[in-house]
């Protein structure tokens, strides 16, 4: 089975700095997606960054970024120029396909605070 | 998101009584979900759908069932809530080639 562990439970940066949220995954399967999801205060699920296993390169979205390693089974996200706006719960997930479905197994989350 | 919608946004009800809840999509997307948000927890799956009629049961299955008996709607019932069901509820639907999207969420609180 996957496991998705998230090992900061609660992060604190000030705006406009760097912060990178941590992710390690457990799995045998070899070819599979990794996510990051925020969700603000509002409740919403907001997919920040998607990335495919069998891509080397890792993704970028504007000012998210991902440092994935594959034989480590690590999946970081870096947040730069950090915003009030980017405080959030964030969660890793991984996918994995069963009958079609694509079933999502998250991390516990890591609440982000942005001061000012 | 416009897609998907999520009744109700909150419910409070008493242990025992009978709960259901209900997603409702209008992009015609074949697979949906029910997740609950737990502290601690992150979501996890609790039933998935793969199509009307057909059903399986995700990892935080017990206490709860679905049904979907048209694309649209994708139900989920609590038959006998009790206080360790209070939780955030999230829908999701996804297709062969789209990611997912999820519903606002339902905050349920069994008292």
């Amino acid at each position: 089975a996957q496991t998705v562990t998230q090992s900061q439970p609660e992060m604190s940066v000030q705006e406009a700095e760097t912060v990178t949220l941590s992710c390690t995954y457990d799995t045998s399967e070899s070819n599979y997606y990794l996510f990051w999801y925020k969700q603000p205060p509002s409740r919403q699920m907001i997919l920040v960054i998607r990335q495919e296993a069998y891509k080397q390169q890792n993704a970028t979205e504007n000012r998210f970024s991902v440092n994935f390693q594959k034989a480590a089974k690590s999946f970081s996200l870096k947040i730069s120029d950090s915003q009030l706006g980017d405080t959030a719960m964030y969660f890793c997930a991984f996918r994995t396909i069963i009958q079609g479905a694509q079933k999502l197994v998250f991390g516990q989350g890591t609440r982000l605070t942005i001061n000012p | 998101d416009a897609g998907i919608t999520q009744s109700p946004r909150h419910k409070v009800t008493e242990t025992g009584t009978p709960v259901t809840l209900r997603c409702h999509q209008t992009e015609n997307h074949r697979y949906m979900y029910w997740y609950r948000q737990d502290p601690g927890h992150g979501l996890r799956l609790i039933h998935y759908s793969y199509g009307v009629k057909d059903t399986d049961k995700g990892e935080v299955s017990d206490g709860y069932s679905v049904s979907r008996s048209k694309t649209e709607d994708f139900l989920l019932t609590l038959e006998s809530a009790t206080s360790s069901q209070t939780s955030v509820y999230f829908c999701a639907i996804s297709d062969t080639t789209a990611d997912y999207t999820f519903g606002s969420g339902t905050r349920l609180t069994v008292v």
